[in-house]
């Protein structure tokens, strides 16, 4: 049962255009989502989150988007540069329970 | 900046060993979770634990146990290691009543079972 899916394992962008990564999830109790961008070899790291009570969350080039209505959110990276090549892994939780169900990831390469 | 720290980057273990993976945090997180990764499948939680000598039961908690005896160790075992247990393993920890939830990383073991 995957309460948090990632429908697209890759991703190519050309470098200074716009990302979109897209997470869906099923459980209508999730009330904070989290992205994770993860090198190989490295410990993914904390990128960005939205509360439920939000509908989007600006960080820098990083805007996360979440419709709670289609039980959708989605990552934008504006502009892509090749240093943002990476696997991205969305993530969500509930109750403040501490524990993340993650999807199973977005592979991204932003080609110069 | 939150450290957390793993013991080995890189593990070679014999099917039946029992294997041990060690995880140490600085930041006195009350929190800390053991995760393996496969490609495809994401992030998996193995085991959690919510303060010392506690533990939780994650997902997949099958063929591992977990000890807690210090704030800033967790540790993950594998009592008879299989070829399925050939995975990277991340470790994270998070503090409470920070308003942020947000899981901080280790860099991971790479453990191959053969």
């Amino acid at each position: 049962d995957q309460q948090v899916k990632q429908n697209s394992p890759s991703l190519s962008v050309q470098e200074g255009r716009i990302s979109i990564l897209n997470c869906d999830y099923t459980n209508s109790m999730f009330d904070y989502f989290l992205w994770y961008k993860k090198y190989p070899a490295e410990g993914p790291t904390f990128l960005i989150s939205i509360s439920s009570i939000k509908d989007k969350n600006e960080d820098g080039r990083f805007t996360v988007f979440l419709n709670k209505s289609a039980k959708h959110l989605s990552l934008h990276i504006v502009p892509s540069q090749p240093g943002d090549s990476a696997v991205y892994f969305c993530a969500a939780m509930y109750n403040q329970g501490g524990k993340l169900i993650f999807g199973q990831g977005t592979e991204l390469s932003v080609k110069p | 900046d939150v450290k957390v720290t793993q013991s080995s980057r890189y593990l070679v273990k014999r099917t039946g060993e029992k294997v041990f993976l060690e995880c140490v945090q600085d930041m006195d997180h009350e929190n800390m979770f053991w995760y393996r990764q496969d490609p495809g499948l994401g992030l998996r939680l193995i085991y959690f634990s919510y303060d010392v000598k506690m533990k939780e039961k994650g997902d997949i908690p099958e063929g591992y146990s977990v000890s807690r005896e210090k704030k800033e160790r967790f540790s993950l075992i594998l009592e008879s290691a299989s070829t399925n247990q050939t995975s990277m393993y991340l470790c994270a920890s998070r503090g409470m009543g920070e308003g942020r939830r947000e899981q901080y990383f280790g860099p991971g073991t790479r453990l191959t079972v053969t």
